[in-house]
């Protein structure tokens, strides 16, 4: 089973900055089955970036994914004060299999 | 617009059963594979299930395998989850979830339901 670890855990920014969040996988794995979501609290996820590098429908350009083998980033550029929330990231096993990411918290500094 | 709605979340004992809801609208439901996604107060998420578009297969990870059971009702565009021989591990919010037409992720979540099991 592939494990999806994240890094940092919380990352503490201020609005305006860049935000660099991590996700590594334990073994090689395709770009085409890795996602990120953002869940505000008391909020459901919402899909922002598939495919590891595609917006999700309604998504800002500030949003970006990156990455490819094992090793894979979201990128938020110029920080609003409402992409302060907790992000994931997912991808798709065989089996099938639907795996997240333990999280990264992304707070104000 | 999408609309997932889940229910049936209650407080329920260790070992007893509950049956949990989502009633869909929005977009063509027997188009699409369905999930349940649960996620513990506080913590990560876990995937649960998911069933594809006419009910024909089912999948669950090793966690909840041969307790829950996924199930839909097309004619109703309403996805069930039947979860069984429930013990606090289970605690969760359970959020009915879309698959994307791929169906490699999740495209539309509902608000959740939450599951306690406690004594």
């Amino acid at each position: 089973e592939i494990v999806l670890t994240q890094s940092p855990a919380t990352l503490s920014l201020s609005p305006g900055e860049r935000a660099s969040l991590s996700c590594r996988a334990s073994q090689t794995v395709s770009s085409n089955f890795l996602a990120w979501y953002q869940q505000k609290p008391g909020q459901a996820p919402r899909l922002l970036i598939y495919g590891a590098f595609n917006r999700a429908t309604g998504i800002p350009d500030r949003f970006s994914g990156s990455g490819s083998g094992t090793d894979f980033t979201l990128t938020i550029t110029r920080l609003d004060p409402d992409d302060f929330a907790v992000y994931y990231c997912q991808l798709y096993g065989t089996s099938p299999m639907y795996t997240f990411g333990q999280g990264t918290k992304l707070e104000i500094k | 617009e999408v609309r997932l709605v889940e229910s049936g979340g209650v407080v329920v004992q260790p070992g007893g059963s509950l049956r949990l809801s989502c009633a869909a609208s929005g977009f063509t439901f027997d188009d699409y594979t369905m999930h349940w996604v649960r996620q513990p107060p506080g913590k990560g998420l876990e995937w649960v299930s998911l069933i594809t578009w006419d009910g024909g297969t089912t999948h669950y990870p090793d966690s909840v395998r041969g307790r829950f059971t996924i199930s839909r009702d097309n004619s109703k565009n309403s996805l069930y989850l039947q979860m069984n021989s429930l013990t606090t591990e289970d605690t969760a919010f359970y959020y009915c979830a879309k698959g994307t037409a791929d169906p490699l992720y999740f495209d539309y979540w509902g608000q959740g339901t939450l599951v306690t099991v406690s004594s």
